[in-house]
């Protein structure tokens, strides 16, 4: 079982570029979940999605960020006109359906965007 | 308003002694508490959750309480070892299941052999 893997571990870009982070969900989780760290903070929740459905983005900002998580393939988040404050370290999660009883969050390694 | 308070300060240990680390929330109703393991350059990883009707949980080395009055959760590592050295985060789960989680920033530990 490979776990939740993303890609590309390390993303640099330079401001006003568009990045885009990949997460594949841990095989039999159908719950992704992003959340963004920046240094010395907590994880901050970002956005929750379920197969072809965004069910909760109150963490996303309004602007340039978008994510999605199609039928096939993996969850992507994406920002459009990348700026300095981006920069973080962008941590993809799954976890089981609802009705499995467990909450508990298997994490990605994660992506670091530097934006130059 | 509404916070998740971790100790900011690195605790250093002697190896083979316990580590306590300190948890406090204000203005929120957590159903289930969380604790993560985080090493540098990784995702965190699930340790211990403690729902909000129980005041105890132990796993191995690993004890959590949580006391829903004080607003506190408490994790221990008793018998510590070098290899538990990494950032601990607490994590409240304030929606039953959700899995929307509002993290602390994290308490360093460093065990010395």
């Amino acid at each position: 079982n490979a776990g939740v893997m993303q890609n590309p571990r390390h993303l640099v870009r330079r401001r006003g570029q568009e990045a885009r982070l990949r997460c594949s969900p841990m095989k039999g989780h159908s719950h992704v979940y992003w959340y963004r760290q920046l240094p010395e903070e907590g994880l901050k929740f970002m956005v929750y999605l379920q197969k072809e459905n965004i069910i909760d983005e109150s963490g996303m900002p309004k602007e340039r960020f978008s994510a999605e998580f199609p039928k096939e393939g993996p969850s992507i988040l994406r920002i459009q006109q990348v700026v300095r404050g981006d920069s973080a370290a962008y941590f993809c999660a799954s976890s089981p359906g609802e009705r499995s009883g467990a909450n508990v969050l298997t994490f990605g390694a994660g992506s670091r965007l530097t934006v130059l | 308003s509404q916070k998740i308070e971790q100790n900011s300060e690195a605790l250093n240990i002697q190896e083979g002694k316990t580590a306590t680390l300190t948890c406090n929330y204000t203005n929120y109703s957590p159903a289930y508490l969380q604790w993560y393991r985080q090493d540098p350059g990784r995702g965190p990883v699930f340790l211990l959750l403690i729902r909000e009707n129980e005041k105890e949980k132990r796993k191995e080395r690993l004890k959590v309480t949580f006391d829903t009055t004080l607003k506190q959760s408490l994790f221990h590592i008793t018998a510590s070892q070098p290899a538990d050295s990494a950032t601990y985060l607490c994590a409240l789960d304030t929606t039953g299941g959700y899995n929307k989680l509002i993290f602390g920033a994290g308490t360093r530990l460093a065990v010395h052999p």
